[in-house]
C-alpha cells in the first residue's frame, strides 16, 4: 500500500518567494496533519483537518502560513512570502477516524525546506 | 494530553534487548501511551501503543505498570537499523495531533 506522499522532498528558494508544500494522505483515511521540526523547537503540530475541515490552525506560526484540504485525497501548505527562519522539515501525516479505536498516525518522509 | 519524561539517550548492544523507559505519572483512564520512532532525515514510524494491557507486535512489545504510571518498550534484538529516537507520547483521542517531546536517542552499537 501507498504511503502518504508528500513533494517537492527538497525545496531551496530565495527569501519572499512563495512556497507549496503537497500532500496526498493514505487512501481512507480522513484526518490529515501538518507538523514542522527544527533543531530548535522539535516537531510541532501547525494544522490539522478531520473529513477535509480544518480543526486547530493554531500551530501556523503567521499569516504568511495558509493550509488547504480541497478533497480528501490532496493537501497543500503553502507560505507567501517566505523567509529564512521558514527552513525548517515540514511532515504531513495522516489517520483514519474509525469509531472506538485508537489509530495510529501515519507520516510521509518530509518536505525539507531551505529559504535563503 | 498527560506529560512524558524519557532519558535523554541510551545505548544498546546489537543482538540484545533495548528497554526504553518512560514516565506519564499524570495519565488519566481514557489516555493511550504511544510510542514513535524517527530514524535520521525520515519521518516518525508508529510503533505501538497500549491502554493498560501489555502489548506486542512484530516490532516490539509494550509494557505498562499496574498504575500505569510508566512504561517501557521493549525491542528484543536490536539491531543497527534500530538506531533512531525513540518517542513516548500519551494521548486521549484517536485522531488529535500528536505532541512530540525530545524523545530518547537510541544508539545500537555494533
Amino acid at each position: 500500500d501507498a504511503g502518504v506522499i508528500q513533494s517537492p522532498r527538497h525545496e531551496v528558494t530565495e527569501m519572499g518567494q512563495e512556497v507549496t508544500l503537497r500532500c496526498k494522505p493514505i487512501s481512507g483515511h480522513n484526518s490529515l496533519f501538518w507538523y514542522r521540526q527544527t533543531m530548535m523547537r522539535g516537531l510541532e503540530l501547525l494544522i490539522y483537518f478531520n473529513n477535509n475541515v480544518p480543526i486547530d490552525d493554531s500551530g501556523m506560526p503567521e499569516d504568511r502560513f495558509s493550509a488547504k484540504m480541497p478533497n480528501a485525497s490532496f493537501s497543500t501548505l503553502k507560505i507567501q512570502p517566505s523567509e529564512p527562519r521558514d527552513s525548517a522539515v515540514y511532515f504531513c501525516a495522516s489517520s483514519s477516524r474509525m469509531t472506538g479505536a485508537r489509530q495510529p498516525q501515519h507520516f510521509g518522509d518530509g518536505t525539507r525546506l531551505s529559504i535563503l | 494530553d498527560a506529560k512524558t519524561t524519557q532519558p535523554t539517550s541510551m545505548d544498546c548492544a546489537e543482538g540484545r534487548a533495548a528497554n526504553l523507559p518512560c514516565n506519564h505519572s499524570t495519565i488519566s483512564g481514557n489516555e493511550y501511551v504511544y510510542w514513535y520512532r524517527q530514524i535520521h532525515s525520515q519521518g516518525p514510524q508508529y510503533i505501538i501503543h497500549g491502554l493498560k494491557n501489555n502489548e506486542t507486535n512484530e516490532m516490539a512489545s509494550l509494557i505498562i505498570t499496574e498504575d500505569r504510571k510508566s512504561s517501557t518498550l521493549i525491542l528484543p534484538h536490536a539491531t543497527l537499523r534500530d538506531t533512531a529516537v525513540y518517542y513516548c507520547i500519551v494521548r486521549s483521542s484517536g485522531n488529535t495531533p500528536l505532541v512530540f517531546g525530545k524523545g530518547t536517542r537510541l544508539s545500537v552499537i555494533a
